[in-house]
């Protein structure tokens, strides 16, 4: 069965400080993934999303992820956080054969002025 | 843009009640879902449908139905709204394995 595992269930950085959150999954074969991220009291918002192209992925508001089949990883990245990256970040596996998702439990981002 | 619309995003309802909770999308996807998302919990799938007229049972159906008349528009129903029902309700939208979500409905029950 799939399933993800993000580690750091909260995550403080400072302003213009990177960013970096992990995520590693669990497939019997080769998934698509994503990432979500979810400002306080709103709906997911898609980040971005592999689905068997390039390995590094880029996404909105300079966010970008590396997939690494080796490592069964898609860890997300920014080189700089602002403070409106303040929010929860879900990263998410696809389910074989049934457009069904299998989230994480996501990284509470808290950043520091 | 893919856009997602929910009826409501805060409701407030009282025990027994039944609730009718409303998700519309506009870009002709063939797949619908409800979830609910509590603290601790993570997001959880309740129902699904791929098709008008056609649903899946998630994750926790127990105390949910739900409707699917027209491609756009899928509703999510407590028959008889229960305190542990107090929760945040997503719904999201699919073509294939990318989905859509909805501003969410924060519902209280008491």
């Amino acid at each position: 069965a799939q399933s993800v595992t993000q580690l750091d269930s909260h995550v403080s950085v400072s302003e213009g400080t990177p960013v970096l959150l992990r995520c590693n999954y669990s497939s019997s074969y080769s998934p698509s993934l994503f990432w979500y991220v979810q400002h306080p009291n709103k709906g997911l918002q898609l980040l971005l999303k592999y689905t068997s192209a390039a390995t590094l992925v880029k996404g909105i508001n300079g966010f970008e992820a590396e997939f690494k089949k080796s490592e069964t990883s898609f860890h997300l990245t920014k080189p700089s956080a602002h403070m409106s990256d303040a929010a929860e970040y879900f990263c998410v596996v696809s389910i074989y054969g049934n457009n069904r998702l299998a989230f994480g439990k996501g990284n509470q981002v808290v950043v520091i002025p | 843009d893919v856009k997602v619309t929910q009826s409501s995003r805060y409701l407030v309802k009282r025990t027994g009640e039944k609730v009718f909770l409303e998700c519309v999308q506009d870009m002709d996807h063939e797949n619908m879902f409800w979830y609910r998302q509590d603290p601790g919990l993570g997001l959880r799938l309740i129902y699904f449908s791929y098709d008008v007229k056609m649903k899946e049972k998630g994750d926790i159906p127990e105390g949910y139905s739900v409707s699917r008349e027209k491609k756009e528009r899928f509703s999510l129903i407590l028959e008889s709204a229960s305190t542990n029902q107090t929760s945040m309700y997503l719904c999201a939208s699919s073509h294939r394995e990318t989905q859509y979500f909805g501003p969410g409905t924060r519902l209280l029950v008491l």
